[in-house]
């Protein structure tokens, strides 16, 4: 079945360092992707809407100065946490739809994100 | 949006008994995913069911669609302690954008 990954998943930095987190989609290709985050014990947010060649959709009250999306390619597409603080430390979690066939959505595994 | 909404939110049984959780949607869907989330870990896809699939087995687990009354059901059989986690559903279809629900969080005893 088609699988999408995530780099890293697991990642530890420091208080205003940014953080790059890679999303691929392994076996298709995703002109969409779309990232969520989580929060202890709670369900997954959506933050954004990733759409390769162009700018990315924002839900309302996600910063998108602060989380910066790019998706430069058919299979990839980046989040980069920048001048990243303890409340920012969360579980990332992206999805990828394979908008090649058969338009169902796949999620990766996330990528836990702790700022110290 | 597509929502996923899981039901009961949490199921305590003991190891060897069936564990039985529900999902609701809200619109026409293309497929729905379950997924498991064990404590402070990632997700892990566990079944895909298309709209025009009304029951489908992995191991395990089998899984129920039921689109008229846009519901789905995860059963896990002769549960084990390592089932114990949160349990997702996903649906999605077309342009929709799939959110997810508060998910059950499933205890087995040993």
């Amino acid at each position: 079945g088609a699988v999408v990954s995530q780099h890293p998943s697991r990642v530890i930095c420091k208080s205003g360092t940014s953080v790059k987190i890679e999303c691929r989609s392994l076996d298709f290709q995703a002109t969409t992707m779309f990232w969520y985050r989580q929060f202890p014990k709670q369900s997954l947010m959506l933050m954004a809407t990733s759409n390769e060649g162009s700018k990315a959709t924002y839900e309302q009250g996600v910063e998108k100065d602060k989380f910066l999306i790019n998706h430069a390619s058919l299979t990839l597409s980046t989040l980069t946490v920048t001048s990243a603080h303890p409340e920012d430390s969360s579980f990332y979690i992206c999805s990828a739809r394979d908008t090649g066939g058969s338009y169902e959505q796949y999620f990766g595994p996330g990528t836990r994100l702790t700022v110290t | 949006s597509q929502q996923g909404e899981e039901d009961p939110q949490a199921l305590s049984i003991q190891e060897g008994e069936n564990a039985t959780m529900n999902c609701s949607y809200k619109t026409s869907i293309n497929n729905l995913q379950w997924y498991r989330q064990n404590s402070g870990r990632g997700l892990v896809h566990l079944i895909l069911i298309r709209s025009n699939e009304r029951e489908k087995h992995s191991g395990r687990l089998r899984v129920t669609l039921d689109t008229s009354k846009k519901s789905s059901s995860l059963l896990i059989t002769a549960s084990r302690a390592a089932d114990t986690a949160s349990y997702f559903c996903v649906a999605s279809g077309g342009s929709y954008i799939p959110t997810f629900g508060r998910g059950t969080s499933l205890i087995v005893h040993p």
